[in-house]
């Protein structure tokens, strides 16, 4: 199956400070990728869809100058928390799907 | 607007024993997608239905898809130890955008 990465895996920064989270889709190429937000113990949260070449698309109640979504090339896109707070913390994964949804393995943020 | 429900959200099991997860969707969906997430990872596919009637199986798991009634099934059968982790079930909102169930934390005791 295809395969998608994230980088870092786990993160823990400052209150105020932004952190860029990146997926990869390491196989294939991915026009359109997809951003999740888990918080403990609850179900997965689509926030936005990160769109090759153009701008994404946010879901309702998500702040896009909050959560930036760059996706700058066919295998790439990253998503920057900016200005983060403790309530940011999260479980972050990104998703791409050549044919069905292949997840990445998440990313880990704890903002202190 | 799409809506997902699973039940039960919390599931203890008997080794041994069979069990269902229940899934409904509020719209017409194409697919249908059973994941597993074990504690602190992320998640791994199970099944894509994709059409009515659909049933796939792998190893003690078995997935069926009824479309007319907007409902899937995640059957288990002699539920062992390595089963034990939380399980979502997600449609497709058209365009790939997934929306999850709740999920359902399974338990197996022996």
């Amino acid at each position: 199956g295809a395969v998608v990465s994230q980088h870092p895996s786990w993160v823990i920064c400052k209150s105020g400070t932004s952190v860029k989270i990146e997926c990869r889709s390491l196989d294939f190429q991915a026009t359109t990728m997809f951003w999740y937000r888990q918080f403990p113990k609850q179900s997965l949260m689509l926030m936005a869809t990160s769109n090759e070449g153009s701008k994404a698309t946010y879901e309702q109640g998500v702040e896009k100058d909050k959560f930036l979504i760059n996706h700058a090339s066919l295998t790439l896109s990253t998503l920057t928390v900016t200005s983060a707070h403790p309530e940011d913390s999260s479980f972050y994964i990104c998703s791409a799907a050549p044919d069905e949804q292949y997840f990445g393995p998440g990313t880990r943020l704890t903002v202190t | 607007e799409l809506k997902v429900e699973q039940n039960p959200l919390f599931l203890s099991m008997q080794e041994e024993k069979n069990y269902t997860i229940y899934c409904n969707y509020s719209t017409t969906s194409d697919r249908l997608y059973w994941y597993r997430q074990d504690p602190g990872k992320s998640l791994e596919s199970l099944f894509v239905l994709l059409s009515n009637g659909a049933v796939k199986q792998e190893g003690r798991l078995m997935a069926s898809l009824d479309t007319k009634a907007r409902l899937s099934t995640l059957h288990i059968t002699a539920a062992v130890h390595d089963l034990s982790a939380t399980y979502f079930c997600a449609v497709d909102n058209q365009g790939g955008k997934l929306i999850f169930g709740q999920g359902t934390e399974l338990s197996v005791k022996p």
